[in-house]
């Protein structure tokens, strides 16, 4: 069955480096990855979608790779602040055609010091 | 755009009581709607999958008869635990896709933090 990880389940940076956090996956070849960032007693919130046919994706001050020969992607927050700071989350479409169900990653929770 | 909202936020109920929670896409059409549970510290584990008017699809392990999904209008999906035991305490979260707003994407609710003592 398809596996997801995030190999840091916690990164403290710098504020105003960047921070890179990981997402490896097995097992299939997804269309397309995404990546949510999730506060504290909240619900996910939608960051990035990158596509299997994308090297990179860029939003403001976030940047995602894919590469599916490695079957990993990197998010990366330029510049990182205090009010970056929350669990951010690597998901992955189940495999089979037109199917919309994700698999989450567990998580890394970035903390960035002032 | 692409807003959905949960009710109640948080609710406390006794062991052996019911409890409804209520998933609404307040400017969408939401026509499936996702389900899942979160325990401190973990991912999120999808529990159900329900599109607009049918039945619910349930994920292995996850029993339909204690956690009743309806999903009656392409706005509204409600999540009922059935006689509830202090294991289903947990934090459930709904999400929602459409027509009209990035089809890969779940936008997703702000949680219910469900404690039963």
């Amino acid at each position: 069955s398809q596996k997801i990880e995030q190999n840091s389940e916690a990164l403290n940076i710098q504020e105003g480096k960047t921070a890179t956090l990981t997402c490896n996956y097995t097992n299939y070849s997804p269309a397309y990855l995404q990546w949510y960032r999730q506060d504290p007693g909240r619900g996910p919130v939608f960051l990035l979608l990158i596509r299997e046919n994308e090297k990179e994706k860029r939003k403001e001050r976030l940047k995602v790779t894919f590469d599916t020969t490695l079957k990993q992607s990197l998010f990366h927050i330029t510049a990182s602040q205090p009010a970056d700071s929350a669990t951010y989350l690597c998901a992955l479409p189940y495999s089979g055609a037109g199917s919309y169900q994700l698999t989450f990653g567990k998580g890394t929770k970035l903390s960035v010091i002032p | 755009g692409a807003v959905v909202s949960q009710h109640p936020s948080r609710v406390i109920c006794k062991s052996g009581t019911s409890v409804k929670i209520e998933c609404r896409s307040l400017d969408f059409q939401a026509t499936t709607m996702f389900w899942y549970r979160q325990f401190p510290k973990k991912s999120l584990m999808l529990m159900a999958t329900s599109n607009e008017g049918s039945k619910a699809t349930y994920e292995q392990g996850v029993e339909k008869d204690k956690f009743l999904i309806n999903h009656a209008s392409l706005t509204l999906s409600t999540l009922t635990v059935t006689s509830a035991h202090p294991e289903d305490s947990s934090f459930y979260i709904c999400s929602a896709r459409g027509p009209g707003i990035s089809t890969d994407t779940q936008y997703f609710g702000p949680g219910t933090r469900l404690t039963v003592l």
